[in-house]
């Protein structure tokens, strides 16, 4: 069965410093990856996906990932995190890219960032 | 509309009571997904449709969950004789099968079971 786990529950950067957040999966054939973030009150936004190619995606909101199939990992990075990206954000894979297969989650982390 | 839209947003259902959310899907996506978030959890899939096809609902956690999308666009989530644990947010999200790799999520329904 497929899983997503991200290991932060909670990080706090201050704006202006570079971000990671951590992403691991376990899945049995070529994942499809994504990334979302989700605000308060609001639904999930897609940030980046992941289907094949290139293992550095570019996403919205100046947001990057890279796949790592030998650590199974797909980590959010940004170099520099604004006020406004404080969210929370959701890895998850799914079996297709095209929009008609559900989607396993992780449980999210939380970003705070301090002025 | 341009987006998913859900209603109503917020709703407080007393323990027992029959509950329906309802979900627009965006004009013209043939894919509808329901997900439920517990509080401090991801999204959980509950059920999937195609067109009026629910094809997969796997996901729903008891028969006292039900959904349907009789003619292929607006979908109704119920729940029968809810439960302290079926608090939660409940996601509706479409997508245009065929090519587009993107759902696009609603805003979510909050319940509150008391």
């Amino acid at each position: 069965a497929q899983s997503v786990t991200q290991p932060d529950i909670h990080i706090t950067v201050s704006e202006g410093a570079s971000l990671e957040l951590r992403c691991n999966y376990s899945y049995g054939a070529t994942p499809y990856l994504f990334w979302y973030v989700q605000s308060p009150g609001q639904g999930l936004q897609l940030l980046l996906k992941y289907f094949s190619g290139d293992t550095l995606v570019q996403g919205i909101k100046g947001f990057e990932a890279e796949f790592k199939r030998s650590q199974s990992s797909f980590n959010l990075r940004k170099p520099s995190v604004h006020w406004s990206d404080a969210a929370e954000y959701f890895c998850a894979v799914g079996p297709s890219n095209f929009g008609n297969e559900k989607l396993t989650f992780g449980t999210g982390t939380r970003l705070t960032i301090i002025p | 509309g341009a987006g998913v839209s859900q209603s109503p947003r917020y709703k407080v259902a007393k323990r027992g009571q029959d509950v329906a959310l309802r979900c627009d899907p965006i004009s013209g996506h043939v894919s509808l997904f329901w997900y439920q978030q517990a509080l401090g959890q991801g999204p959980e899939f509950l059920t999937y449709f195609q067109n009026e096809a629910q094809l997969d609902k796997s996901g729903l956690p008891s028969d006292r969950f039900f959904a349907e999308r009789p003619e292929g666009s607006v979908s109704t989530l119920k729940i029968q004789r809810t439960q302290q644990e079926d608090s939660a947010v409940y996601l509706c999200a479409s997508s245009f099968t065929g090519g587009s790799t993107e759902a696009f999520f609603g805003q979510g329904t909050r319940l509150t079971v008391v």
